[in-house]
Parts: structure tokens; sequence; C-alpha cells
């Protein structure tokens, strides 16, 4: 049963514009959320985290807003660049599991100048 | 480099043989944690370990063994090799302050034929 689950498997942007990527859980025990970026070929890449007592965290371009009660997380990049073209995994974690990640299936972001 | 070394990365296996994929990261994390990546599927959790000599079952640890001996290596062993083994697959390792995610390897191609 998929306790993580990201419901749009692409997303196409133009550059300059902003990028939203959404993600949803159903695991009341996650209190860690993070997202990472892949390329193919390549393992992922961790990009930015939000603990579940935030409801927002922001690195440079990219900003991951938390809604406990809808259980419900995005991620916005802005602006986006040719360069973000990936894969996008949303992962939630659990202090009481070793903190082993449960991925989402990935939306592939296309970003076109 | 410091980082996850994963090792081979690319490897064609025939049903029923063994083999173990070998996992180390020089960065003294506590945590790793081997996935499975296959079309469609995302990343699946098939093993964890929170330290040297604990180990847990993930989401898919059926056919595969794990053990941690030392903190840097975290081999995955593959008991007598399935078809349904076919994917890649990801090592992975933290600190135990989950804001900075993990660190992933670059992958194992695996084939069962």
């Amino acid at each position: 049963d998929q306790q993580v689950k990201q419901n749009s498997p692409s997303l196409s942007v133009q550059e300059g514009r902003i990028s939203i990527l959404n993600c949803d859980y159903t695991n009341s025990m996650f209190d860690y959320f993070l997202w990472y970026k892949k390329y193919p070929a390549e393992g992922p890449t961790f990009l930015i985290s939000i603990s579940s007592i935030k409801d927002k965290n922001e690195d440079g371009r990219f900003t991951v807003f938390l809604n406990k009660s809808a259980k419900h997380l995005s991620l916005h990049i802005v602006p986006s660049q040719p360069g973000d073209s990936a894969v996008y995994f949303c992962a939630a974690s659990a202090s009481n599991s070793g903190y082993a990640l449960n991925f989402g299936k990935g939306t592939s972001l296309l970003v076109t100048p | 480099n410091a980082g996850v070394t994963q090792t081979p990365k690319f490897q064609v296996l025939k049903t029923g043989q063994s083999m173990t994929l070998q996992c180390a990261q020089d960065m003294n994390h506590e945590y790793m944690s081997w996935y499975r990546q296959d079309p469609g599927m995302g990343l699946r959790l098939i093993h964890y370990s929170v330290g040297a000599g604990i180990t847990d079952q993930g989401e898919v640890p059926n056919g595969y063994n794990v053990s941690r001996s030392t903190t840097e290596d975290f081999p995955l062993r593959l008991l007598s090799a399935a078809p349904s083994q076919t994917s890649v697959y990801f090592c992975a390792s933290s600190y135990s302050n989950r804001r900075y995610g993990y660190t992933f390897g670059s992958g194992t191609r695996l084939t069962v034929v």
C-alpha cells in the first residue's frame, strides 16, 4: 500500500515560471519529509527537507510547504530553469522505523526554454 | 571523494545464482539502507540499518539478506536470484539528523535471466 503518493506523473513548465510539485501521504507517524531530484542513470540527490513541526522551509529557489492536517506537501521551484528538468521524488520518514525513507513514484518535470 | 560507493555498476545473473551487492560509505553515517527502483514504482525499501550490528526489514525484503558488521559497509545479498529481482538497486546513508537527508550511491543495474 503506497503511503506516499505523487499523483502527477509529469509536469511541463516554461523557463522562468514557477514549478509546483505535489505529494500526499497517509501515515500519521511520518514526521520528516524530503524531496529528491533524480537524473537518469544516477542516484537520487537530496534537495530539501522539512520537519513535521514546521509548515515551510526555503533553500534558494526551492521551497517546501507542509499541510499536516491535509497530509499534503508541495515543492515550489522559482524561477524554473532547464537544468531543473529531472524526476522529483517526495519521501517521508518516521522516527520509529530507523528514519528509512518511503518514496512516492515520482513526477517528471520538464522545463522548456 | 567522500560519498556512497556501490559495486558493481552492472550485473547479469542466471536464475538461482547468488551474489552480493557491495555498498560502502566514508562519511561515518549511522543510518544505511537499500532500495530498489522499478519502472513506475518509485524506490522501495528493502532493508535498513541504524548502526553496526542492527538491521531491519523494509517494504520488500523477501529474497534479500543484509548484515552490518562495520559502520562503513552494508552489503546486500541475493540468496537465489529470480527474474523478479531485475531492478536498479540503490544504497543510501545518513546522519541521525534527518534534515540533511540520505546520500545515495549511483546504483547497481541487475538483470536476472
